[in-house]
C-alpha cells in the first residue's frame, strides 16, 4: 500500500507523559500536513512542511507540541506534558506543491490520543 | 481568513431517496472548494472538489455539487441514497495558498 501512513493508530497516556506519532507521507509527495480532530469537529489545521522545512504553524499548535520533518520524508509529531485537552484524533495528510490548490490532499487513517 | 458552514450536523434519510448536505462558505479571494468523506475508522477521501471551472462538479460514487457565489453555497447531492453511502461528510475551502479549513461535519445514516 502507498498510502499515507500513521503510527501509532492509538495511544492512550497518563496526563503529564509525551507522545510521539509518525507520519509516513506517499512518498513522491513534497508536502506534509498535521490537522488535529476532535469529537463532532471537522479537522483543524496544525502545521505543515515543504520537504524537511516547516512553513506555517497554528496558533493551536502550542510550545508543548513539535514536529519535524528532518529529511523531508517521514514526520513526527510531538506532545509533551500532555493534557486532558490534547485528547484528540492526530491527522496527517501529504500532497504535490500546490496540492492545496487542488484539494489532493491524501490523508492516513489517524493516530487517536487518549489522555487520562 | 476562509471559513465553512455545514448546515445540520446529522441528517438521514432513506435507501432511495435525494441526499443534500448543505454548505455555504465565507472566502475573501475566490475560493477552492472541496467535499470529502470519512467512513469509519478510515481517513478522510476526496470526493469532489470545486477549482473556478463548471460550476456542477460530479465526483466519485454518483455524488455532485454546484457552486453558487450569488449564495455563497457548496452543496452536496446524490439523487438516490445508497447503504454504503452512511458516513461523516466535511465541506472545506482553501484559498488556494496552503490553509484548507474544514466544516463540522455531517453525518449521514441511510435507513433501509
Amino acid at each position: 500500500d502507498t498510502g499515507v501512513s500513521q503510527n501509532p493508530r492509538h495511544k492512550i497516556t497518563k496526563r503529564g507523559q509525551n507522545v510521539t506519532f509518525r507520519c509516513d507521507p506517499i512518498s513522491e509527495h513534497n508536502r506534509l500536513y498535521w490537522y488535529r480532530q476532535t469529537l463532532g469537529q471537522g479537522p483543524e489545521f496544525l502545521t505543515y512542511f515543504q520537504n524537511e522545512a516547516q512553513l506555517e504553524k497554528s496558533r493551536l499548535l502550542s510550545d508543548r507540541f513539535s514536529a519535524e520533518r528532518p529529511k523531508g520524508s517521514f514526520s513526527t509529531l510531538e506532545i509533551q506534558r500532555t493534557e486532558q485537552g490534547d485528547s484528540a484524533m492526530y491527522l496527517c495528510a501529504s500532497s504535490l506543491e500546490g496540492g492545496t490548490n487542488t484539494g489532493e490532499l491524501f490523508f492516513g487513517e489517524g493516530s487517536r490520543l487518549t489522555v487520562l | 481568513a476562509q471559513s465553512v458552514t455545514q448546515l445540520g450536523s446529522h441528517v438521514s434519510v432513506s435507501e432511495g431517496a435525494l441526499v443534500l448536505l448543505r454548505c455555504n462558505y465565507s472566502s475573501s479571494v475566490p475560493p477552492y472548494l472541496f467535499w470529502y468523506v470519512q467512513y469509519p475508522n478510515q481517513g478522510l477521501q476526496l470526493l469532489l472538489k470545486y477549482t473556478s471551472a463548471a460550476t456542477l462538479v460530479k465526483g466519485i460514487n454518483g455524488f455532485e455539487a454546484e457552486f453558487k457565489k450569488s449564495e455563497t453555497s457548496f452543496h452536496l447531492t446524490k439523487p438516490s441514497a445508497h447503504m454504503s453511502d452512511a458516513a461523516e461528510y466535511f465541506c472545506a475551502v482553501s484559498d488556494a495558498v496552503n490553509d484548507m479549513r474544514f466544516g463540522a461535519g455531517t453525518r449521514l445514516t441511510v435507513k433501509p
